[in-house]
């Protein structure tokens, strides 16, 4: 089983609302990523997660937040975003992260979301 | 930096023609090569990859060869469907990456028309 899952499927939000998506996998990775896709671009790396620990972010706004409680599932917490935050958001797992090795990584169905 | 540039599309085609999608990547070390299909509405989909030089990687007919001399990872099917409209991601992972990064082309849109 390769799949990633991703609720909710849509969402729309106020600025000041505060909503989170959550991402879980059950393939006994140790590695889980964020991604935020715009409209006809490539997906853009939000953050990196290697077992339950936050290894990279890239320089992303505090207004979203990500949460790692156990090795299966992931969260985005988002808080005060702009109209400008809306894209479709990815989720993504891999067996684990390595300097030497590289890992294929499976992507979830994403997280459209709207801010109003 | 590493990098990958793909032929920008749209790219439309008849069913049953032959698609060819460039990429060419430049890039330190060894990377590990992908292919990635999103279909409309939905998230990324690894089709095929190649880890090595001269590594054929293949998938649902698409096939990709690694080649290192002209750093290219071209993406060949030989008869399409109205099935395979869909955007299509080259990327790269260096072994050298911290966390594991992937670092995408910019996609090539693909439409098959009946």
């Amino acid at each position: 089983d390769t799949e990633v899952t991703q609720t909710p499927k849509h969402l729309v939000m106020g600025m000041t609302n505060k909503k989170s998506l959550k991402c879980e996998q059950h393939m006994g990775h140790r590695a889980m990523y964020w991604y935020k896709q715009k409209a006809k671009k490539p997906p853009e790396l939000m953050f990196v997660y290697s077992y339950e620990k936050l290894s990279i972010n890239e320089s992303v706004p505090s207004r979203f937040s990500p949460e790692c409680p156990n090795s299966s599932l992931l969260n985005l917490h988002l808080h005060a975003l702009q109209p400008e935050d809306s894209a479709l958001y990815l989720c993504a797992s891999s067996q684990s992260i390595g300097l030497a090795v590289t890992y294929e990584q499976y992507f979830g169905p994403g997280t459209r979301l709207t801010v109003t | 930096g590493d990098s990958v540039t793909q032929m920008e599309g749209p790219v439309t085609l008849s069913e049953e023609a032959f698609l060819t999608i460039n990429c060419t990547y430049t890039a330190t070390g060894y990377p590990s090569l992908f292919w990635y299909v999103q279909y409309p509405g939905e998230g990324l989909q690894l089709l095929l990859k190649a880890t090595k030089a001269d590594d054929k990687g293949s998938n649902k007919g698409f096939e990709a060869t690694y080649r290192k001399e002209t750093t290219s990872f071209h993406l060949e099917k030989g008869s399409v469907q109205v099935s395979d409209s869909a955007v299509y991601f080259c990327a790269l992972n260096n072994e050298g990456a911290a966390g594991n990064k992937l670092t995408f082309g910019g996609g090539t849109r693909v439409l098959v028309k009946p």
